[in-house]
């Protein structure tokens, strides 16, 4: 397909692990990117991934990219109340980047 | 400190107006963008400029209009013929690497523009 595409919700306790996941398009993508957007505001970026790397970890930030299936994810581990956001993946294309619908995390107490 | 700057945050327009939102970046980034978020739906690209006095159509620019008369600045016009301009608003910029003007580095996002129609 042509779209970036995630789940549009994910509900966790507080505490355990979150794993967000997308799917991209575009083979020759070079790099991949997480952004998290909270209520009112624009997005910010979290974290990004270079199309020859499998995995980046950032404290507690990982990100896993399966360049065959063209699959990324996002693991939060710990999951805080403060994580609650919209996550975007987005790829690099041509002059632009591509966004997902995102995903609304919730996090529990 | 460097960052991006929209105005207004909120902003409330009448039907026939035409409404003009602020973006400005002091990070001497070369390419600035407009886009527009609806509740539950992703980004969707309305202008972007790479260069000063020069900028290309996304892929929703009707009702919309755009200058870059200065590297700092990309104003986005929403125009009467926009039927439907209620929307939260998100203005980027970001550096261009490489002779093909890449966009490796990720972008730099404003605070967003809330434009309601009243």
């Amino acid at each position: 397909g042509e779209d970036v595409e995630q789940s549009l919700f994910l509900s966790v306790r507080e505490g355990d692990s979150s794993v967000i996941n997308c799917t991209y398009t575009d083979s020759s993508s070079t790099y991949l990117y997480w952004y998290k957007q909270e209520p009112g505001a624009g997005l910010q970026l979290l974290t990004y991934i270079f199309s020859n790397m499998d995995m980046k970890q950032d404290q507690r930030l990982t990100v896993l990219l399966n360049k065959k299936d063209k699959h990324l994810s996002l693991r939060i581990a710990d999951t805080q109340t403060g994580d609650s956001a919209i996550y975007f993946c987005a790829e690099n294309f041509q002059n632009d980047m591509r966004f997902g619908a995102g995903t609304r995390l919730t996090v529990k107490p | 400190d460097g960052g991006i700057t929209q105005s207004p945050k909120y902003l409330f327009r009448k039907e026939g107006q035409n409404v003009t939102l602020s973006c400005e970046q002091n990070l001497n980034h070369d390419a600035m963008y407009w886009y527009r978020q609806d509740p539950g739906q992703g980004l969707r690209l309305i202008y972007y400029s790479q260069i000063v006095n020069d900028f290309q159509k996304g892929d929703i620019a009707e009702g919309y209009s755009v200058s870059r008369e200065k590297k700092e600045s990309f104003p986005l016009t929403v125009t009467s013929a926009q039927k439907n301009p209620t929307a939260f608003y998100l203005c980027a910029s970001t550096y261009l690497a490489g002779d093909r003007g890449s966009t490796n580095y990720g972008y730099t996002f404003g605070s967003g523009t809330r434009l309601t129609v009243v």
